[in-house]
């Protein structure tokens, strides 16, 4: 099947430990995103790559770190820098235009 | 950045009713898509218009570039539409590819 897919659905964590979120897409798509969700509110861009090897800050980058080094892969590492890190994670891929989305993985840091 | 202001914040319709729900821009866009994310919190994808109509069965768009906004219709509601609507823009030049969401509309559809 084609997609995207975002490993876990649900991750817990302790305060103090790096974490990483899995996202993968077998679309052949250029660009990946990926975005925090927090309740009741809209998306907010934390990093984007537009080729492999190259990825750029997006609006609340602090506190996170991405890799991309193959086409398919984008993975997400949220720091113990990130003062808030509980949220909704949700990863996309786009060929250049629309934007398509993974389910997302909720993470709880405690 | 490009600022998105979607409205209204909440709808509550009864089924069967029409709404039409609002997204605007603060600055030229060269993609704009319309989602509708599920309890779950999937989103899926409901029409990618940075400018003209697109209509998809019960629902249509319609962005107006030039004046910067976008219209989504949703006609003959069903519970199964209930859910957020978001907006998200993308600018021209060094804003390409860095999208922006709006803060979305909560709808609510009642039997």
């Amino acid at each position: 099947d084609g997609g995207i897919t975002q490993s876990p659905k649900y991750l817990f964590r302790k305060e103090g430990q790096n974490v990483t979120l899995s996202c993968e897409q077998n679309l052949n798509h250029d660009a990946m995103y990926w975005y925090r969700q927090d309740p009741g509110q809209g998306l907010r861009l934390i990093y984007y790559s537009q080729i492999v090897n190259d990825f750029q800050k997006g609006d609340i980058a602090e506190g996170y770190s991405v890799s991309r080094e193959k086409k398919e892969s984008f993975p997400l590492t949220v720091t113990s820098a990130q003062k808030n890190p509980t949220a909704f994670y949700l990863c996309a891929s786009s060929p250049g235009g629309e934007q398509y989305f993974g389910p997302g993985t909720r993470l709880t840091v405690t | 950045g490009i600022q998105v202001e979607q409205s209204p914040p909440d709808l509550i319709l009864q089924e069967g009713a029409n709404s039409t729900l609002r997204c605007n821009f603060s600055d030229s866009v060269n993609n704009l898509q319309w989602f509708h994310q599920n309890p779950w919190g999937q989103l899926i994808n409901l029409f990618y218009i940075p400018s003209g109509t697109k209509q998809n069965g019960r629902l249509s768009a319609t962005t107006v570039a030039t004046e910067r906004y976008s219209l989504l219709y949703i006609s003959s509601s069903q519970t199964t539409d209930s859910g957020v609507y978001f907006c998200a823009v993308a600018g021209q030049g060094d804003s390409w590819g860095k999208f922006q969401f709006g803060a979305g509309t909560q709808v609510v559809v009642t039997p």
